[in-house]
């Protein structure tokens, strides 16, 4: 069974310029969830894909968005990136809705610098 | 708003010890999740043990076992024969309903925990 994946691993950008990231979800699951730690701090919530639509969306602004596929692998994109950006972030899929499994897995996440 | 707090920022203990990390949390719903998460310094999120708040029985996983109290909205990590292993931050999550069935989780801001030899 092949775990979440994510890329790139690492990542550095200047203010204003736009990043996509990408995970790739574990066997069998169909939503995907992604979330952006700062350091030191717990992970917050910004979106969610259930069966390429999104299924709920934190407290982030539209220059964070998405998008799911027909394999339900993910895209996080971010536009006019700003300093505050700088952070790590997860991507965790999970089975949803018919079929429901609660417990989300995590990938390995991608490190983002905003110079 | 649903929060969870995990009041001790940073513990340590001695290798083949016992230690609890505390863990409280804030809802309305009555049927929900809670989770204990690791993340070493490779980053990765890793899910160490979970509870369903309709389980009275406390979930145990090998070495790691919960303290769930739910008219407390309490729920505690016990990490016994601690291992050099189990040096990672430590984070309490909480379910919450998105839609349908799905749902997002709500963290803490997480406990360092250092196993000493």
């Amino acid at each position: 069974e092949t775990g979440v994946t994510q890329s790139p691993t690492h990542l550095i950008k200047t203010r204003g310029q736009q990043v996509t990231l990408r995970c790739s979800s574990q066997s069998g699951h169909n939503t995907v969830s992604w979330y952006q730690q700062a350091l030191g701090q717990g992970p917050q919530f910004i979106f969610q894909y259930y069966r390429e639509e999104e299924n709920g969306r934190g407290n982030f602004p539209p220059r964070f968005s998405g998008l799911q596929f027909p394999n339900y692998s993910s895209e996080l994109n971010v536009n006019a990136l700003e300093l505050d950006d700088s952070a790590l972030y997860l991507c965790a899929s999970s089975i949803g809705v018919a079929g429901f499994q609660e417990t989300q897995y995590f990938g390995p996440g991608t490190r983002l610098l905003v110079l | 708003a649903q929060t969870v707090t995990q009041s001790q920022p940073e513990m340590s203990v001695q290798e083949a010890e016992t230690v609890t990390l505390s863990c409280t949390y804030d809802t309305s719903e009555n049927n929900y999740y809670l989770f204990w998460y690791k993340q070493p310094p490779s980053r990765q999120m890793i899910l160490v043990i979970r509870q369903e708040a309709y389980k009275q029985q406390n979930a145990t996983e090998n070495r790691f076992s919960v303290n769930f109290q739910k008219a407390a909205k309490s729920f505690s990590l016990k990490i016994s024969d601690s291992q050099l292993g189990d040096t990672a931050m430590y984070f309490c999550a909480f379910s919450q309903w998105v839609a349908g069935n799905n749902r997002k989780l709500i963290w803490g801001l997480g406990t360092s925990l250092a196993v000493n030899p």
